[in-house]
């Protein structure tokens, strides 16, 4: 089974905090991503990662960075977390040309 | 036009009957083609991928996809109330590793 693990189910910072939310996958997958998940507009692609050290914007990178130093863990990072960074961050991983196995995600209240 | 939609929904179906969720993309190209299931407050979860035109059964769920006309369905058979969530069609978008999902369609069986 393809384990997808996120490390904080619930975070609360404060605005202006740096904040780091770290996925890790023990299937050997070369694809992870990152998405953030709001009502009304669905999943949206904020980094995607296809190799180690390699990283590709999605669609709403502004505001975020990404750190992928192992095959297995893949971080997101707030840079100074502002309230509207609030949102449920989801996390995937995948093989190449293959379907996407998310972890159980990280809802992020910024206040 | 987005390169993929759903009907947001809610859709309701009694108990019992058959739910038909659709979806439609923009790229001719795209090959592979997933459905996923959410449950409110929890991660995405895949429940049916199809590559080739035509029916792919798997226990009560049949993906139907017709390449020419560029929509997959899904069908739930004899529907349960566990099967309501909100169901979210995903297709890789010019040939590379990324995802784009529809924004789901929330599905409600009613006992």
């Amino acid at each position: 089974d393809v384990k997808v693990t996120q490390s904080s189910r619930y975070l609360v910072k404060r605005t202006g905090e740096k904040v780091f939310l770290e996925c890790v996958q023990d299937m050997d997958h070369e694809n992870m991503f990152w998405y953030r998940q709001d009502p009304g507009l669905g999943l949206r692609l904020i980094y995607f990662s296809y190799d180690v050290k390699m990283k590709e914007k999605g669609d709403i990178p502004e505001g975020y960075s990404v750190s992928r130093e192992k095959k297995e863990r893949f971080s997101l990072i707030l840079e100074s977390a502002s309230t509207n960074q609030t949102s449920m961050y989801l996390c995937a991983s995948s093989l190449f040309g293959s379907e996407q196995y998310f972890g159980p995600g990280t809802r992020l209240t910024v206040t | 036009q987005k390169e993929v939609e759903q009907n947001s929904g809610p859709l309701s179906v009694p108990e019992g009957a058959i739910a038909s969720l659709n979806c439609t993309y923009s790229d001719r190209g795209s090959q592979s083609f997933f459905w996923y299931r959410q449950y409110s407050g929890k991660s995405p979860e895949l429940i049916m991928f199809i590559y080739s035109n035509g029916d792919k059964e798997d226990g009560r769920f049949t993906a139907q996809l017709n390449k020419a006309s560029q929509y997959v369905s899904l069908l739930i058979r004899d529907s349960q109330p566990s099967d309501s969530a909100t169901y979210l069609c995903a297709v890789p978008i010019f040939g590379n590793e990324k995802l784009t999902f529809g924004t789901g369609t929330r599905l409600t069986i009613i006992p």
